[in-house]
């Protein structure tokens, strides 16, 4: 099944504990992003990568790291963290070339992770 | 500037009744993409519809419909015979840009609106 896997799905952590979401695709997409959603903001762009080792930030980057070093995955990592990032993160993926006949190159988004940072 | 705007925080719709849920957009790209997501309580994303900057027709998905305004930057979603199980949240989002464009990976959404449907 073509899916977008994130782990975990569920976390309680303590301000300045180093932590990593883990993001898989097996759809072989280009294109990788993680997004950020908070009550009344909807959902915010964290980084993305346009292909392995290429990645760019988005709109909220403070705080957060990312890697690509292969195709298939694509980390997010908080090395520091802090209550303001508590929220629900998602990793998506697409193909990342010249859209097709559809014109979409349409996101496929993991299930989420939930984090709390105490 | 908010690139995308949506100005209802919640709507009620009755079942098998239509409704409109607001989209407005702002971008000085010449090609950029309109994307609809839905999200029920369950928590995951759901694509609904897409239109392009230069897409001719509106967009339709068997009971979802954009009603795309390109003057006015407006991108509503058109939900027909509403059911029960379109009670959600809704997303409208914006890519700008062409593929291989340097803003083509940014995408960006709106505040989303809280769509529930009664019997």
């Amino acid at each position: 099944e073509a899916q977008v896997t994130q782990n975990p799905r569920y976390l309680i952590t303590v301000t300045g504990k180093k932590l990593t979401v883990t993001c898989s695709q097996n759809m072989n997409h280009e294109y990788m992003s993680w997004y950020r959603q908070d009550p009344g903001l909807g959902l915010r762009q964290i980084y993305y990568s346009m292909n392995v080792e290429v990645t760019d930030k988005g709109d909220v980057p403070e705080g957060y790291k990312v890697s690509r070093k292969e195709k298939r995955n694509f980390p997010l990592i908080l090395e520091s963290p802090s209550p303001n990032q508590t929220s629900l993160y998602f990793c998506a993926s697409r193909f990342a070339g010249t859209p097709g006949l559809s014109g979409a190159n349409v996101l496929t988004f993991g299930a989420g992770s939930r984090l709390t940072v105490l | 500037a908010q690139k995308i705007t949506q100005t209802q925080p919640g709507m009620f719709v009755q079942e098998k009744e239509a409704v409109t849920l607001d989209c407005t957009y702002d971008t000085s790209d010449q090609s950029y993409g309109l994307f609809w997501y839905k999200q029920p309580s369950s928590g995951e994303m759901i694509f609904l519809i897409y239109q392009g900057s230069y897409d001719e027709q509106n967009a339709t998905e068997g009971r979802y419909s954009l009603n795309f305004q390109k003057a006015r930057k407006s991108a509503n979603l058109v939900i027909s015979a509403s059911q029960l199980g379109d009670s959600a949240m809704y997303f409208c989002a914006m890519r700008e840009g062409r593929a291989g464009g340097t803003s083509y990976g940014k995408l960006t959404f709106g505040q989303g609106t809280i769509l529930t449907v009664h019997p």
